[in-house]
């Protein structure tokens, strides 16, 4: 089935500093991948979609320039946050479907665990 | 705005049924899908819905009720590994595969 990796599984940072996160799909070619939030008991919460060759589009309320989202290639989408602060810490997922073959289901990655001290 | 509720907690026995009702009002209906997420780990796709109806998928049934903004999850025969958060998510746009809005999720405890 359709596999997204997803790097680093958790990571601690100072108040201050950059950090970015890969999302990887492993068996099969992405154009569209999603990035999402989840705060401790929260819903997940769609941040951003990340578009192959082109601009993401942000979900309102997002900042754009602290969220640095890039789609260099059809396998890999990386989210950069910028001068992270300590309300930046929660739990980023990346989606993906595989296109049209079973194109309803969205596979997400494992999950990052952002830390900022 | 767009709602989806589901309860915060359950906590059923091992061998029991537990069923995780979802309710939601969005500006649009493009199919209800149920995951399954255990702490610190990525939701895990169940099931999906679109039209109204029951899917059964063995231990797992997932119930639609278009008219009435309404879905179910049956969990049958419980196991300790199915102590995990339920999410319930809804498309809204036909064309936004990824647009999923979500349920904070039911946290289902199964007790010996």
């Amino acid at each position: 089935g359709a596999v997204v990796s997803q790097h680093p599984s958790w990571v601690i940072c100072k108040s201050g500093t950059s950090v970015k996160i890969e999302c990887r799909s492993l068996d099969f070619q992405a154009t569209t991948m999603f990035w999402y939030r989840q705060f401790p008991k929260q819903s997940l919460m769609l941040m951003a979609t990340s578009n192959e060759g082109s601009k993401a589009t942000y979900e309102q309320g997002v900042e754009k320039d602290k969220f640095l989202i890039n789609h260099a290639s059809l396998t890999l989408s990386t989210l950069t946050v910028t001068s992270a602060h300590p309300e930046d810490s929660s739990f980023y997922i990346c989606s993906a479907h595989p296109g049209s073959s079973g194109a309803n289901v969205l596979t997400f990655g494992a999950g990052s665990r952002l830390t900022v001290l | 705005g767009q709602n989806i509720d589901q309860p915060t907690e359950m906590t059923a026995t091992e061998g029991a049924i537990v069923q995780i009702n979802c309710t939601y009002q969005t500006s649009g209906f493009n199919g209800l899908f149920w995951y399954q997420q255990h702490a610190g780990e990525a939701p895990t796709f169940l099931s999906y819905n679109v039209l109204d109806g029951l899917e059964e998928k063995g231990r797992f049934s997932s119930f639609l009720s278009r008219s009435k903004g309404y879905s179910y999850l049956l969990l049958k025969e419980l196991q300790m590994k199915d102590s995990a958060s339920y999410l319930c998510a809804v498309r809204d746009l036909p064309d936004s595969w990824g647009k999923l809005q979500f349920g904070a999720g039911t946290q289902v405890v199964v007790t010996p």
